[in-house]
């Protein structure tokens, strides 16, 4: 079985913070992906990466950077969090020939007071 | 550009009833279709997928949906519901440039 983990489930930060979310998957897959999720918006693409050291910007990227230096992890990071950034945020990871297939982590649910 | 609706918000539905959830894209080319469950606390599962063929798809946990092209609809279906069904459920369409699409969800209420 795919195993798709992040380090927190439940986050608190201050405004103002930098914050790091990190996820770590098993199965050698190529790509790697950041969702948000918000009640009544479903799933947003925060940025994505295809290889280590690449990286593309999803839909809604301000704010956000990312990192990945080894194929199996991929960090989430927010330079100043901000309380709109309050959200629960998915990792999930895909085969190279077969992105759509997308296998989730249990998500962090991220408080920014 | 590549979307996803999904017109209910909340649907409650009585234990061993049918269950259908309706989802509509919008896509220049062929789609691929997926549904996902978000159990209370957890991450995304993948119930069925459609890339081509068979326009009925079989999934997990006797979850089936049906492409229908001269809709753009992708419903998800199940004869009889359990009390375990009770979830969330989103439906995704590809974008075409290795991304996915998700509408913002339909949350199942089982009632005994």
């Amino acid at each position: 079985d795919v195993k798709v983990t992040q380090s927190s489930r439940y986050l608190v930060k201050r405004t103002g913070e930098k914050v790091f979310l990190e996820c770590v998957q098993d199965m050698d897959h190529e790509n790697m992906f950041w969702y948000r999720q918000d009640p009544g918006l479903g799933l947003r693409l925060i940025y994505f990466s295809y290889d280590v050291k690449m990286k593309e910007k999803g839909d809604i990227p301000e704010g956000y950077s990312v990192s990945r230096e080894k194929k199996e992890r991929f960090s989430l990071i927010l330079e100043s969090a901000s309380t709109n950034q309050t959200s629960m945020y998915l990792c999930a990871s895909s085969r190279g020939d077969n992105a759509y297939e997308q296998y989730f982590g249990p998500g962090t649910r991220l408080t920014v007071t | 550009a590549q979307s996803v609706t999904q017109p209910d918000i909340h649907i409650t539905v009585s234990e061993g009833a049918s269950l259908e959830l309706r989802c509509n894209y919008s896509y220049g080319a062929t789609p691929y279709l997926f549904w996902y469950v978000q159990s209370p606390g957890q991450g995304l599962q993948l119930l069925l997928k459609y890339f081509s063929g068979d326009t009925l798809v079989q999934g997990i946990k006797g979850f089936e949906a049906e492409f229908k092209r001269s809709q753009s609809s992708f419903n998800l279906r199940k004869p009889s519901v359990h009390w375990s069904d009770a979830a969330e459920y989103f439906c995704a369409v590809n974008t075409g440039f290795q991304k996915l699409v998700f509408g913002t969800g339909t949350r199942l209420l089982v009632s005994p």
